[in-house]
């Protein structure tokens, strides 16, 4: 089977960095993504792993490592409309995408 | 074109209604899916199509029938719904079914089952 575990609530402060972790067990694991989503709206996609390392796009990054079958989210010089829940997402060889149950950020000016 | 739309944006329906949301894309892309995301959850996945065809059904209920009539447009017909079938009922789409593929999602269906 598989599940991916991630913080329910992270706070940080405008301006500063967060980092949200996402442990995952998965059978013939095949990357790890990062969506986002405000209140109300449609997931959003961030980022994708496939490979042990840091990815970055602008403000955000995501890291891997499939040994220790983690990864995080980093935000960088966070704003107030990064204010939103933020899901891992795990696929495998069999095409499915399972989703963690999502990290509330709560940001403060 | 970017953007994957779906209709109705709320439905509310009784048990014995038949109802059907609809979901559209025109980004070539030929893998397409239902999900299903309960408040303050993460979305569960229902069905994925690939090139038209049915290819995961994650168990659910026949009250909830997929179909694909072509390669833009996915529907979810409703049939006998039970209250806990309230939910919002998102369409996604991706350039092929293989876990690297981004998933575009639509704004959903806001579904209330009375």
């Amino acid at each position: 089977g598989q599940s991916l575990e991630q913080p329910s609530e992270v706070t940080a402060v405008e301006g500063a960095i967060v980092q949200i972790n996402c442990t995952y067990q998965t059978s013939g694991f095949y990357g790890l993504s990062w969506y986002q989503q405000h209140d109300g709206g449609a997931p959003t996609f961030l980022s994708y792993n496939a490979l042990d390392g840091l990815e970055e796009t602008g403000r955000f990054s995501s890291f891997l490592s499939r040994s220790d079958s983690y990864g995080y989210l980093l935000l960088q010089e966070l704003q107030m409309k990064d204010s939103a829940s933020y899901f891992c997402a795990g696929g495998n060889r069999d095409d499915k995408i399972i989703f963690g149950k999502g990290t509330r950020l709560h940001i403060l000016p | 074109d970017t953007e994957v739309t779906q209709t109705p944006k709320h439905l509310v329906m009784g048990m014995t209604n038949k109802k059907s949301l609809k979901c559209e894309q025109h980004m070539g892309h030929r893998a397409m899916y239902w999900y299903k995301q309960k408040a303050k959850k993460p979305p569960e996945l229902m069905f994925v199509y690939s090139y038209e065809k049915l290819s995961i059904n994650e168990s659910v209920p026949s009250r909830f029938s997929p179909e694909c009539p072509n390669s833009s447009l996915l529907n979810l017909h409703l049939h006998a719904l039970q209250p806990e079938d309230s939910a919002l009922y998102l369409c996604a789409s991706s350039l092929g079914t293989s876990a690297n593929n981004e998933q575009f999602f639509g704004p959903g269906t806001r579904l209330t089952v009375l």
